[in-house]
């Protein structure tokens, strides 16, 4: 079955960098767009980032356009986030989710990996 | 960006209620918009894709639908592992947004 498990989180400063990897399983890595959301405590939830299967087109969300940026390794089946400069309204659960085909509407999703940035 | 305009923010009833959820694009999408479900400390769960279409493995007691340019949600009979907070998201253009939410809470 498929599985996404997202790791990396974890506590930093204002200002520093910090990657987030997800592990894809149970399916056809390389042939599926694939996404980044997060969720701030108490919050809803924000699209952040997406990627093409061959990683041509990318998307950001203003939020975090010129500070994060999304890759993948389909032979190694991993997604991966790169954030630079964080900043305190990063902090967030960021999740990892799978595109239904030809939609932009996720059908799996990672559990999450917490990301507190503080001084 | 289209904003995504959900209500209520909260609703309260009792296993066995229908419960309805809307959700108000700020421009046309189309059918393109999708309902999640999430329990807290854990991820969303898609329920509803392109307005109306079940996931699979969805209950049959959830089921969208469309008027116009606004979407409902509609959950007939509650249970009680219904008791979550649900999300509307569109995906006619990016960025991908979401609606503020709704959380359905015990009576």
């Amino acid at each position: 079955q498929v599985q996404l498990v997202e790791s990396g989180g974890g506590l930093v400063k204002p200002g520093e960098s910090l990657s987030l990897s997800c592990a894809a399983s149970g399916f056809t890595f390389s042939a599926y767009y694939m996404s980044w959301f997060r969720q701030a405590p108490g919050k809803g939830l924000e699209w952040i980032s997406y990627i093409s299967d061959t990683a041509h087109i990318v998307h950001y969300a203003d939020s975090v356009k010129g500070r994060f940026t999304i890759s993948r390794d389909n032979a190694q089946k991993l997604l991966s986030l790169h954030m630079n400069s964080l900043r305190a309204d990063d902090t967030a659960v960021y999740y990892c989710a799978k595109e239904i085909p030809s939609i932009s509407f996720f059908g799996s999703w990672g559990p999450g990996t917490l990301v507190t940035v503080s001084s | 960006d289209i904003q995504m305009t959900q209500s209520p923010s909260s609703v309260s009833a009792s296993v066995g209620d229908t419960v309805t959820i809307t959700c108000r694009p700020s421009q046309d999408i189309d059918s393109w918009l999708a309902w999640y479900q999430q329990k807290p400390g854990k991820a969303p769960s898609l329920l509803i894709y392109t307005a109306s279409n079940l996931q699979s493995g969805v209950p049959s007691r959830f089921s969208g639908s469309q008027s116009g340019t606004d979407f409902t949600l509609t959950i007939s009979s509650l249970q009680p592992e219904d008791f979550a907070t649900y999300y509307c998201q569109q995906a006619k253009s990016f960025p991908l947004t979401f609606g503020g939410g709704t959380k359905v809470e015990i009576k």
